[in-house]
């Protein structure tokens, strides 16, 4: 059963705007979430992270917000840029931290 | 730095076949991880090395696919009497140990099985 899930299969937003992707989990033990981006043929890159003792972490134009009582997180991408078209996955792992567990994935589409 | 390779970058096999999938871990990574992508799916989780050791092997679907990795290093992922539903892309990862922090994925191989 799919235990991450990105219930927005695609996203188009427009250049300058604000992007925000979500995620919602179903395993109380996961404590360490990633957002990863993926272009066609490379695979995924690394973007932002967040462990479950913060609810907000921020890199630059992008931060995560982690709501653990409803076991929901998103990524907001401040302002969207048309190079930030990917499709981007969430991930979650145990405390073991190694195996991740990802979602289906969201296909982001910033227009000009 | 060099980044995660993988070898080949596609591979079309014919069913029933036995198939070598190769990743180069970025230098000094010393966890290594597979993973499966299906289409339309995210990631999946395969196999757990830390060195030269499997740490979980949980992910592997069945006793078809079997991973090495030797030297601590490079890793191969193998797969006998492959069926069509094999046909993925598979993933492999390094991070500088294992436990939380990210890690950083290969371009993936491209697997047919016709």
């Amino acid at each position: 059963d799919q235990q991450v899930k990105q219930n927005s299969p695609s996203l188009s937003v427009q250049e300058g705007r604000i992007s925000i992707l979500n995620c919602d989990y179903t395993n109380s033990m996961f404590d360490y979430f990633l957002w990863y981006k993926k272009y066609p043929a490379e695979g995924p890159t690394f973007l932002i992270s967040i462990s479950s003792i913060k609810d907000k972490n921020e890199d630059g134009r992008f931060t995560v917000f982690l709501n653990k009582s409803a076991k929901h997180l998103s990524l907001h991408i401040v302002p969207s840029q048309p190079g930030d078209s990917a499709v981007y996955f969430c991930a979650a792992s145990t405390n073991s931290g190694y195996a991740l567990n990802f979602g289906k994935g969201t296909s982001l589409l910033v227009t000009p | 730095g060099a980044g995660v390779s993988q070898t080949p970058s596609n591979k079309v096999t014919e069913k029933g076949k036995y198939v070598e999938l190769r990743c180069d871990p970025i230098s000094g990574h010393t966890a290594l991880y597979w993973y499966r992508q299906s289409l339309g799916q995210g990631p999946e989780f395969l196999i757990y090395f830390q060195g030269t050791g499997a740490a979980d092997d949980s992910g592997l679907p069945n006793d078809r696919f079997f991973a090495v990795r030797p030297e601590g290093s490079v890793s191969t992922l193998k797969i006998q009497r492959t069926e069509r539903g094999d046909s993925a892309v598979y993933l492999c990862a390094s991070s500088s140990t294992g436990g939380f922090g990210e890690q950083y994925f290969g371009p993936g191989t491209r697997l047919t099985v016709t």
